[in-house]
């Protein structure tokens, strides 16, 4: 499964969109990009997940790129309950989940 | 239950004891993962099972790391002879592996394991 580079951190201030970006250069097109989030003391959970059309449910927006190489995760009006660990993982549906890398330490601010 | 239940919460053991984590995965979810999480640090993948199939044990740090599937249902992770470094997090996760080409995983709230 494809390796993801996410930024290590990055701050919004509450009520702005919070655009959290990840690069999967190396996605293969039975990949699957998924993003994951990560509130302080409990397990992951899934927020979206896009093979290349954008996607949207009542917790984010994801924006893939045409060639698939990058997306973003878009938190439209962000809280400060949405400061968390952000993770980006690329996966084909033969392969399953190894290792979640350090993703992205948003802080929302008052 | 509702969601995946990891036992217990928070574990204290002493140095080369050796300690069990349980993980009740959803039910009816065929697949169940473990992970580590150190402090600071990304999930590191440890084990995984699915269904009948052999598990991918590719993660596990060492041969005092051990995990079983018992009915296809609850798991054990052992950890023998407990290490200063093992301390950390422990996840649980499960999906349903329902070949819709996409999968989703459902995490426990971990057991926090500190090895003095």
């Amino acid at each position: 499964d494809a390796k993801t580079t996410q930024p290590p951190s990055m701050d919004c201030a509450e009520g702005r969109a919070a655009n959290l970006p990840c690069n999967h250069s190396t996605i293969s097109g039975n990949e699957y990009v998924y993003w994951y989030r990560q509130i302080h003391s409990q397990g992951p959970q899934y927020i979206i997940h896009g093979l290349k059309n954008n996607e949207t449910n009542e917790m984010a927006s994801l924006i893939i790129t045409e060639d698939r190489k990058s997306s973003t995760l878009i938190l439209p009006h962000a809280t400060l309950r949405d400061t968390a660990v952000y993770y980006c993982i690329a996966l084909s549906n033969s392969g399953y989940a190894l290792n979640f890398g350090k993703g992205t330490s948003l802080l929302v601010t008052p | 239950g509702a969601g995946v239940s990891q036992s217990p919460s928070n574990k204290v053991t002493e140095k080369g004891k050796d300690v069990e984590l349980r993980c009740d995965p959803i039910s009816g979810h065929t697949a169940l993962y473990w992970y580590r999480q150190s402090l600071g640090q990304g999930l590191e993948f440890l084990i995984y099972f699915q269904g009948n199939s052999a598990p991918d044990k590719s993660g596990l740090p060492s041969d005092r790391f051990s995990a079983e599937r018992t009915g296809g249902s609850v798991s054990t992770l052992t950890i023998q002879r407990t290490q200063q470094e093992d301390s950390a997090v422990y996840l649980c996760a499960s999906s349903s592996r329902a070949g819709q080409g996409y999968e989703k995983l459902f995490f426990g709230s971990g057991t926090q394991l500190s090895v003095l």
